[in-house]
């Protein structure tokens, strides 16, 4: 079955752009709606954005820019001018339904802000 | 942004009995034109991500057990475990994806009393 991975810095500076990849094994990245959930340490999930239509939460739009690479079956997040309350668990996802339900999730990966 | 509101923020269930957790959205989750609820629910354990149960209110995923049910339509929603199983402590989450913004309801923490 489907399973993902998330990598990159598990710290990153305030003001940079923290930058993460999720490669998706066991099938092809194909044209699902690629996600990016996070989840502060001790708190909720907040959802971040879709690739399928580059649909962002508008809290981040500004901030936020997903995008896949099919040759490595592989999407990415860029999240710019991070501070410490960009600070979370960050998890990658697949939606079904056209953006609806999310399944699987990679185990997630902390990522501090901290300088 | 449709606000999803969980009861209790937390929940004490003994062995072997019935577990309700209650999710309430800000506006109506069920588009007419299918008749569907656009309600998911999933399970987080500690240290681990959130596993789906649940979606389109009722339907229960692929190997979870058949003790975990959904139910409610519009508005209220209700996630039940008939027989509580001590595997099943864990954070429940609510998630609508009727519209953007997707949004989570806060948690329910369910243990064993």
């Amino acid at each position: 079955q489907v399973q993902l991975q998330e990598s990159g810095p598990g710290v990153v500076k305030p003001s940079e752009t923290l930058s993460l990849i999720c490669t998706v094994s066991g099938g092809s990245i194909g044209s699902y709606f690629w996600t990016w959930m996070r989840q502060p340490p001790g708190q909720g999930l907040e959802w971040i954005g879709h690739s399928g239509n580059t649909n962002y939460n508008p809290s981040l739009k500004s901030r936020v820019t997903i995008s896949v690479d099919k040759s490595k079956n592989q999407f990415s997040l860029k999240l710019s001018s991070v501070t410490a309350a960009d600070t979370a668990v960050y998890y990658c996802a697949r939606a079904h339904g056209g953006g609806g339900w999310i399944d699987p999730w990679g185990q997630g990966t902390l990522v501090t802000v901290s300088s | 942004d449709i606000v999803m509101t969980q009861s209790p923020d937390s929940l004490a269930v003994s062995l072997g009995e019935r577990a309700t957790i209650n999710c309430k959205s800000s506006q109506s989750v069920l588009y007419s034109s299918n008749n569907k609820n656009y309600l998911a629910w999933y399970q987080q354990k500690s240290g681990q991500p959130p596993k789906l149960l649940i979606y389109w209110a009722s339907t229960r995923e692929s190997g979870v057990p058949d003790r975990f049910s959904g139910s409610g339509s519009g508005t209220d929603f209700t996630l039940t475990i008939s027989s509580l199983q001590a595997e099943d402590v864990a954070l429940y989450y609510c998630q609508q994806y009727y519209s953007s913004p997707i949004t989570f309801g806060q948690g329910t923490r369910l243990e064993i009393k």
